[in-house]
């Protein structure tokens, strides 16, 4: 186990709807990362978030949100829920440094009807 | 363009064989990263391997190996002595953004693995 964790483990929500996922970084690990896997396919890299601040971003509109708190868990709020969001979102927390490797928590399986 | 390839959608091998895993990538960042992650059937990644772009030297951890050729860009992984637990959908991903400070995190499409008996 990689000591990330995250909530919860399944949400079915409406479309329209909004959601708020939960992730608890490794000990140590001041850097958090969400990914939206959706089924058959790779992760897409949504943002990452740096010691409370937001440093990088994939290619999601402005309604994927996130936040880091002081203890660098994080939070992805995803607003007026669309069908296509429907998937397994991933969390990841790093140390930084020359490698920044990532691990993973067990995902949140969001389906949306 | 696919910033990284990954051609074999299946692959099969012999248990105790070695079996190559691979993998092409596309960026113009002089400092990338390299990882593979395994993800079984259970949905979790699991971190395997890590080459970064400046390293002489091919990454190894345990049975894990990447054939890292930068000129050609590919960072192959080579799984040795395979085991019916390496039985798994099989990541290639890497990270741009280093030297900007905003980094990008890109995954491919995976490989299936399936190691016979």
């Amino acid at each position: 186990e990689t000591g990330v964790t995250q909530s919860p483990t399944h949400l079915i929500k409406t479309r329209g709807q909004q959601v708020t996922l939960r992730c608890s970084s490794q000990s140590g690990h001041n850097t958090v990362s969400w990914y939206q896997q959706a089924l058959g396919q790779g992760p897409q890299f949504i943002f990452q978030y740096y010691r409370e601040e937001e440093n990088g971003r994939g290619n999601f509109p402005p309604r994927f949100s996130g936040l880091q708190f002081p203890n660098y868990s994080s939070e992805l709020n995803v607003n007026a829920l669309e069908l296509d969001d429907s998937a397994l979102y991933l969390c990841a927390s790093s140390s930084g440094g020359r490698t920044d490797t990532q691990y993973f928590g067990p995902g949140t399986r969001l389906t949306v009807l | 363009a696919q910033k990284i390839t990954q051609t074999q959608p299946g692959m099969f091998v012999q248990e105790k064989e070695a079996v190559t895993l691979d993998c092409t990538y596309d960026t113009s960042d002089p400092s990338y990263g390299l990882f593979w992650y395994k993800q079984p059937s259970s949905g979790e990644m699991i971190f395997l391997i890590y080459q970064g772009s400046y390293d002489q030297q091919n990454a190894t951890e345990g049975r894990y190996s990447l054939n890292f050729q930068k000129a050609r860009k590919s960072a192959n992984l080579v799984i040795s002595a395979s085991q019916l637990g390496d039985s798994a959908m099989y990541f290639c991903a890497m990270r741009e953004g280093r030297v900007s400070g905003t980094y990008k995190y890109i995954f491919g499409t995976g490989t299936r693995l399936k190691v016979l008996a």
